[in-house]
């Protein structure tokens, strides 16, 4: 069983300081992808990351993956209270093909304060 | 990208019966995925809702309970039978899209509370 382990579980910070949000495995993933859900939304795809080291950012949004393909992060710089949400990680695996490989970690609940 | 329209999105409903969810596509699709996301925690994947076959269940999930349609490539309906409290979540559709399917694309979803 593939397990996907969210650091922190909740994040509580004031507009304006950066963060950090890890995603950690033992197991190596095909790919990663990490999704916002708004309260009364679904998940919505951010950014996938698919070679080990790759960096992409996305506005304020940075996301790394790891150089063994086991751990990404997504650090945010400024935050802003839109950015409100819980973050999820998920990593794909190919073993059958597909997205049934698809293993979502548990999230991080962030809070903005204005 | 997809554009997923799933309904109801939120119900409230009594102990014993049942509600079928319903998931539109605007577009043909491979892959349909059925997700639980009890409160404050992640997503649990239901089911892989296959068209002209069963749907694919994951461990702890039964087709008695959580039966799924999939009549055709644009639309799929989750089921939830017999329903308890314990039952009590957010219910959501997926589709997947990009290189071999990697990526997923989620409905609004359909919060359920059983009273």
């Amino acid at each position: 069983t593939q397990l996907l382990e969210q650091s922190p579980q909740f994040l509580s910070i004031q507009e304006g300081e950066n963060l950090t949000v890890y995603c950690n495995s033992s197991s190596v993933f095909s790919s990663l992808q990490w999704y916002r859900q708004e309260p009364g939304e679904g998940p919505v795809l951010l950014v996938t990351v698919v070679t080990g080291g790759e960096v992409k950012k996305l506005k304020r949004l940075t996301f790394q993956f790891g150089d063994a393909r086991k751990d990404s992060s997504l650090h945010i710089t400024a935050a802003q209270p839109g950015d409100t949400g819980l973050y999820l990680c998920a990593g794909a695996t190919f073993s059958g093909g597909g997205a049934d490989g698809l293993t979502f970690g548990k999230g991080t609940h962030l809070i903005i304060q204005p | 990208s997809a554009v997923i329209s799933q309904k109801p999105s939120r119900d409230i409903c009594q102990r014993g019966t049942s509600l079928t969810i319903q998931c539109q596509v605007d577009s043909q699709v491979t892959m349909m995925f059925w997700y639980r996301q009890q409160p404050g925690q992640s997503l649990t994947l239901i089911a892989t809702a296959n068209q002209g076959s069963e749907a694919t269940y994951e461990s702890g999930f039964v087709i008695d309970k959580f039966p799924i349609s999939r009549p055709n490539l644009t639309f799929s309906t989750l089921t939830v039978s017999n329903m308890s409290p314990e039952d009590s979540s957010i219910y959501l559709c997926s589709v997947a899209s990009g290189a071999r399917g990697a990526k997923l694309f989620f409905g609004s979803g359909t919060q359920l509370s059983v009273l």
